[in-house]
């Protein structure tokens, strides 16, 4: 079963608007999320975490929402730039484990 | 650059040959990762190790597949007897342990293609 999910496999937003990206997760033992960002042939690149004790972290114009009892996170990106056009994939870790479980990715299209 | 390196980038085997794979993890990290990414996927959790021990593995791990790190810095990845099943993405990652969660970097990532 998939422990975490992004059930938006792409969207499309206009240069300088915000960009939202959500992930939910069924595994209540995850205690630290991260987003990725993921050029076509290239490596993930780390973006922005969060651990489990927090509801926001900031980072530029880079802000994660943790919603615990939702089991819900999102990355808002603020304004958001034609760069900023990649696969965005949402991890989680814990439960004892050090291995990273991925979502299946939201593709993200600034149009300029 | 003191990132990451995967070698080789990209490697394209026949069905049946055993292919190997390198990763150089940032310097100072003590963790190193392996995961498998297949299209339209993220990346899979194969394995992970602490210094030179191996401490977690997969059940994607199959018997074909072995990891090492001899020395506690470079890891190899092989893969004998390979199956078209096995073209993927292969990513290594590194961290540092520092605290009770630690950010991965990933390399590049080496490309499998198997025909």
């Amino acid at each position: 079963d998939q422990q975490v999910k992004q059930n938006s496999p792409s969207l499309s937003v206009q240069e300088g608007r915000i960009s939202i990206l959500n992930c939910d997760y069924t595994n209540s033992m995850f205690d630290y999320f991260l987003w990725y960002k993921k050029y076509p042939a290239e490596g993930p690149t780390f973006l922005i975490s969060i651990s489990s004790i927090k509801d926001k972290n900031e980072d530029g114009r880079f802000t994660v929402f943790l919603n615990k009892s939702a089991k819900h996170l999102s990355l808002h990106i603020v304004p958001s730039q034609p760069g900023d056009s990649a696969v965005y994939f949402c991890a989680a870790t814990g439960a004892g484990s050090y291995q990273l479980t991925f979502g299946k990715g939201t593709k993200l299209s600034v149009i300029p | 650059d003191t990132g990451v390196s995967q070698n080789p980038r990209h490697k394209i085997t026949k069905r049946g040959q055993n292919v190997t794979f390198r990763c150089d993890p940032i310097s100072e990290h003590n963790r190193l990762y392996w995961y498998r990414q297949t299209l339209g996927q993220g990346p899979e959790f194969l394995t992970y190790f602490q210094n030179e021990a191996q401490l977690e593995k997969s059940r994607l791990l199959s018997d074909r597949f072995s990891a090492e790190r001899p020395k506690g810095s470079f890891s190899t990845l092989e893969i004998q007897r390979t199956e078209q099943g096995d073209s993927a993405m292969y990513l290594c990652a590194s961290s540092l342990v520092s605290g009770v969660r630690s950010t991965q970097y990933f390399g590049p990532g080496t490309r499998l293609t198997v025909l």
